[in-house]
């Protein structure tokens, strides 16, 4: 069966340091990833989506930056974190099929 | 205007109710349409999609799609104490990458 970890769980930073958050899956090769924000009272905001090893596609620009690094590994990263950036962090796995949609616990992130 | 439209709510239903959720969109090249549930402080997990119009029923879960008016509804029977969480809307285009609505609290009381 599918699964998608992320962590860590909870996060709360500084502004200004950095970020990394990572998402890994299990049963499943060469799946398309993606990080999606969602903020209190939002919908989820798609962030990038990567369809293989190195390819990274951003939909928003902004001063986060993702990696997929390993074929089940997809990284989230800002070298400066905003308080803007504080939100609900979500890593999702959608296949080839509108009901292959699967989606991590979440990491949720606080910037003070 | 936003893509999708979804009411944040809070709504807030007896157990037993019937529960309709709605979401307006304005893009007419949607052609899946997905629910999803999220509980507090969780991912949001897939509770149904359709393709195109019309109805798709599954146990206490109906789902709507009338593209004419792009408007979709989720209804939910004989509603529980554990229903209550988020309910997202999310459409998509051939591609599968969803645009999802703000969420709608339900909230079913005993």
């Amino acid at each position: 069966s599918q699964t998608i970890h992320q962590w860590p769980a909870t996060l709360v930073q500084p502004v200004g340091s950095p970020l990394s958050l990572e998402c890994t899956v299990e049963g499943t090769s060469n799946p398309n990833l993606y990080w999606y924000r969602q903020a209190a009272g939002r919908g989820l905001q798609l962030l990038f989506y990567s369809v293989g090893i190195g390819q990274i596609s951003s939909e928003v620009p902004q001063n986060l930056s993702a990696s997929r690094p390993q074929d089940r590994q997809f990284i989230l990263s800002s070298k400066k974190l905003l308080l803007s950036d504080s939100g609900f962090y979500l890593c999702a796995w959608i296949g080839g099929k509108a009901d292959t949609q699967y989606f991590g616990p979440g990491t949720r992130l606080t910037v003070l | 205007q936003k893509e999708v439209e979804q009411d944040p709510g809070p709504l807030s239903v007896p157990e037993g109710a019937i529960v309709s959720l709605n979401c307006t969109y304005s893009n007419s090249a949607f052609q899946y349409f997905m629910w999803y549930r999220q509980y507090s402080r969780k991912g949001p997990e897939l509770l149904m999609y359709t393709y195109s119009s019309g109805n798709k029923e599954d146990g206490r879960f109906t789902a709507q799609v009338d593209k004419s008016s792009k408007y979709i509804s989720l209804f939910i029977r004989d509603s529980q104490p554990s229903d209550s969480a988020t309910y997202l809307c999310a459409m998509s285009p051939r591609s599968y990458i969803p645009t999802f609505g703000r969420g709608t609290s339900l909230i079913v009381h005993p």
